[in-house]
């Protein structure tokens, strides 16, 4: 059974600091990982998609990358600001599973100004 | 494009009550996901429709919880009764079909308290 495991749960960083976010799956049987940001009373946003093919992805300030073998994604957003503030989660699909995401626990940041 | 759709946005009930949540995805999407997620934790699927037929409904509390999907547009999640631990806010998504590498987009959620 895929397990994935986000550590911290919490994080809070003054404002300026790099974000290192990270992830950890127990099967490495996956089609992708994906990681999403979640607001206070909102959905989730995807952010970045690492197909298992790939090392890393970027987006702006964001960084994602993938070590399949070792089962471990790291998010880094880089000069943090207070708008960053968010709860963090990443979610792998399994090569058995289909389109199902099986989701980490998440990370909730704080970016203090 | 207009994202998908969940309604109420709040819900507050007793233990033993029944409750229902709407979902509205996206236009032309043939699949729909209900997740549950509690606080402190990741959305965890519930039910995956394809169409109006279900493709993994392995996690869903079945002698509490029932969902449709008629004519394979909208969907109803329906707690009947609720307990304490349903406690949870249900997040609707919708992809346009159900192969891995099609995005997920989600709802803003419906968050159900039970007192």
């Amino acid at each position: 059974k895929q397990e994935v495991t986000q550590i911290p749960a919490a994080l809070s960083v003054p404002e300026g600091e790099n974000l290192v976010l990270n992830c950890s799956f127990t099967d490495s049987a996956i089609y992708n990982l994906q990681w999403f940001r979640q607001d206070p009373g909102k959905g989730l946003t995807s952010l970045l998609l690492i197909q298992s093919s790939q090392r890393e992805q970027t987006s702006g300030r964001l960084n994602a990358s993938l070590d399949k073998s070792s089962g471990r994604s790291t998010l880094y957003i880089a000069a943090s600001q207070p708008g960053d503030s968010a709860t963090y989660l990443c979610a792998v699909r399994l090569k058995a599973a289909g389109n199902k995401l099986t989701f980490g626990g998440g990370t909730r940041v704080l970016v203090k100004p | 494009e207009a994202g998908v759709a969940q309604s109420p946005r709040y819900k507050i009930i007793e233990k033993r009550q029944s409750v229902a949540f709407w979902c509205n995805p996206i236009s032309g999407h043939a699949t729909l996901y209900w997740y549950q997620q509690i606080l402190g934790q990741g959305p965890k699927l519930l039910i995956q429709f394809q169409n109006n037929g279900v493709v993994d409904d392995s996690q869903l509390p079945k002698d509490r919880f029932s969902a449709e999907r008629l004519k394979g547009v909208d969907s109803t999640l329906k707690i009947q009764p609720a307990k304490l631990e349903d406690s949870a806010v249900y997040l609707c998504a919708s992809s346009l079909e159900t192969t891995a590498y099609n995005e997920q987009f989600f709802g803003p959620g419906t968050r159900l308290t039970v007192l």
